[in-house]
């Protein structure tokens, strides 16, 4: 069974600061993890996500993304934020790259202030 | 390509009546999900289908809901009768080996 915990449904950040979401899973299985963004009345687009190999992973818009297996975790992080970030993000674990279902965190919305 | 397109994107019906919301996946994908989003419960799988063939309804609430894949490039997912409580945003997805991508989305409401 799989399963995603995101801390926190709400991030407030002022604009240039640290973006950090928090994502930790469980897989009985090697995870493959996502990290989705949600605009809203938008469908999902893929952010990022880690199969295998190098554990820093580097995403769109700046966006980066660090599998830690011993504490399963995969924080989602960017350095500046942009008044453009604002949306829901949701982290998500698969049991493969493609064509197995997703699990999905409940989100975090995030909300950059000027 | 397009992406993944679904029709339509807002229903609006009333209690007891038939539902059926299309979806077009990506040409050559082999994989298609259903997912259903609510405030209440996130984003939640209802089925999916690998070479058009069903390959876990599990997450279909009821016998309300139905799905079906007659080929590769279309799937429809009903609801019949409808209730209030299937108002929610109801995501097409398709994938190859790499990725999923999703639709846009129908939002659905039932009054």
């Amino acid at each position: 069974a799989q399963s995603v915990t995101q801390l926190g449904s709400h991030v407030s950040v002022s604009e240039g600061a640290l973006v950090l979401l928090r994502c930790n899973y469980s897989s009985s299985v090697p995870p493959y993890l996502f990290w989705y963004v949600q605009y809203p009345n938008q469908g999902l687009q893929l952010l990022l996500k880690y199969t295998t190999g190098a554990t820093l992973v580097k995403g769109i818009n700046g966006f980066e993304a660090e599998f830690k297996k011993s504490e399963t975790s995969f924080h989602l992080t960017k350095p500046s934020a942009h008044m453009s970030d604002a949306a829901e993000y949701f982290c998500a674990v698969s049991a493969n790259s493609g064509n197995t279902p997703l699990v999905f965190g409940k989100g975090t919305r995030l909300s950059v202030i000027a | 390509d397009a992406g993944v397109i679904q029709s339509p994107r807002h229903e609006v019906t009333e209690m007891g009546q038939e539902v059926t919301l299309r979806c077009k996946p990506i040409s050559g994908h082999n994989s298609l999900f259903w997912y259903r989003q609510t405030m209440m419960r996130g984003l939640e799988l209802l089925i999916y289908f690998n070479n058009n063939v069903p390959i876990d309804d599990s997450g279909m609430p009821e016998d309300r809901f139905s799905a079906k894949m007659p080929n590769a490039s279309f799937s429809t997912l009903k609801i019949q009768p409808s209730e209030p409580r299937d108002s929610a945003v109801y995501f097409c997805a398709s994938s190859s080996r790499r990725e999923a991508f999703f639709g846009q989305g129908t939002r659905l409401t039932v009054v």
